[in-house]
C-alpha cells in the first residue's frame, strides 16, 4: 500500500460546483497533513494545512479523520482558477519530512 | 523578489554527461530540499539538509551528490546521467520548527527540467 493515496481523477466540474477530494495515508503514526497545490508546469504551493478539527479557508474546507486514516478538500463555488493538481501532504517521519500523494487533477469547465 | 530560485530552468543533455543544478533561497530559512517529479507528476523527497548538514537522504544512486556551501544554497549534482533521470527537479526550503511544531510550509522553486537525450 502506498504511504499516501489520491485518486488521480481527473475531476471534471462546471463551475459554481462543489467537488470534494479524499486522500488516504497508511502510517497512523502520521502527525502532520497539508493540501498543496500545483499548477501545470508549475511548482507546488500550500493551499491550507489540516487541522485535527478542521479547518475552512474561503471556499475550501479541509477535515482530517485520523480513525480512518483519510484526509479531506471541499472546494465550493468552484471557479476557473480553481483548475489545478491537488496534492495531499503528510509528515510521518524524519526532520520536516513529507510524503507527498500522486495528486487528484481537478479541471472546472465554464 | 525571487524566494527560492533554481538554475537552469531547463537542461538538455546527452546520457553519460555530468551536470549540476543550482538552487538559492533568500527566506532566511534553515533546511532545504531536494525533489523529483517523474513523468507521472509523482514528486519524491531526494534530499535534505539543515544548517548544512544532510538529514534526509533517501534511496538515490550515489551518482547524485548533493552539496550545501552554506544554508542559503544546496546544490545537486549529477554524474554519469542516464535516461531515466528525465524528470523535473524541485528545490524547497522551510523554516526551523518552534517547540510543538513536527512540520512547516515548503516553499518550492520553479524547477528544473532536465531531460537526457
Amino acid at each position: 500500500r502506498k504511504e499516501v493515496e489520491q485518486d488521480p481523477g481527473p475531476f471534471n466540474v462546471p463551475e459554481g460546483a462543489t467537488v470534494a477530494f479524499n486522500c488516504t495515508y497508511s502510517n497512523s503514526a502520521s502527525q502532520s497533513f497539508f493540501w498543496y497545490r500545483q499548477d501545470c508546469r508549475k511548482e507546488p504551493k500550500l493551499l491550507m494545512s489540516v487541522y485535527s478539527s478542521g479547518n475552512e479557508d474561503g471556499r475550501f474546507t479541509a477535515q482530517l479523520n485520523r480513525a480512518s486514516q483519510y484526509i479531506s478538500l471541499l472546494i465550493r463555488d468552484s471557479k476557473l482558477s480553481d483548475s489545478a493538481t491537488y496534492l495531499c501532504v503528510v509528515g510521518s517521519g524524519g526532520y520536516q519530512k513529507v510524503t507527498f500523494g500522486t495528486g487528484t487533477k481537478l479541471q472546472v469547465i465554464p | 523578489d525571487t524566494a527560492v530560485s533554481q538554475t537552469p530552468k531547463y537542461l538538455v543533455t546527452q546520457m553519460g554527461n555530468d551536470k549540476s543544478i543550482k538552487c538559492e533561497q533568500n527566506l532566511g530559512h534553515d533546511t532545504m530540499y531536494w525533489y523529483k517529479q517523474d513523468s507521472k507528476k509523482f514528486l519524491k523527497i531526494m534530499f535534505s539538509y539543515n544548517n548544512k548538514e544532510l538529514i534526509i537522504n533517501e534511496t538515490v544512486p550515489n551518482r547524485f551528490s548533493p552539496k550545501s556551501p552554506d544554508k542559503a544554497h544546496l546544490n545537486l549534482h549529477i554524474n554519469s546521467l542516464e535516461l531515466g533521470d528525465s524528470a523535473v527537479y524541485f528545490c524547497a526550503s522551510s523554516q526551523d520548527l518552534k517547540s510543538g511544531q513536527w512540520y512547516n510550509e515548503q516553499f518550492f522553486g520553479p524547477g528544473t527540467r532536465l531531460t537526457v537525450l
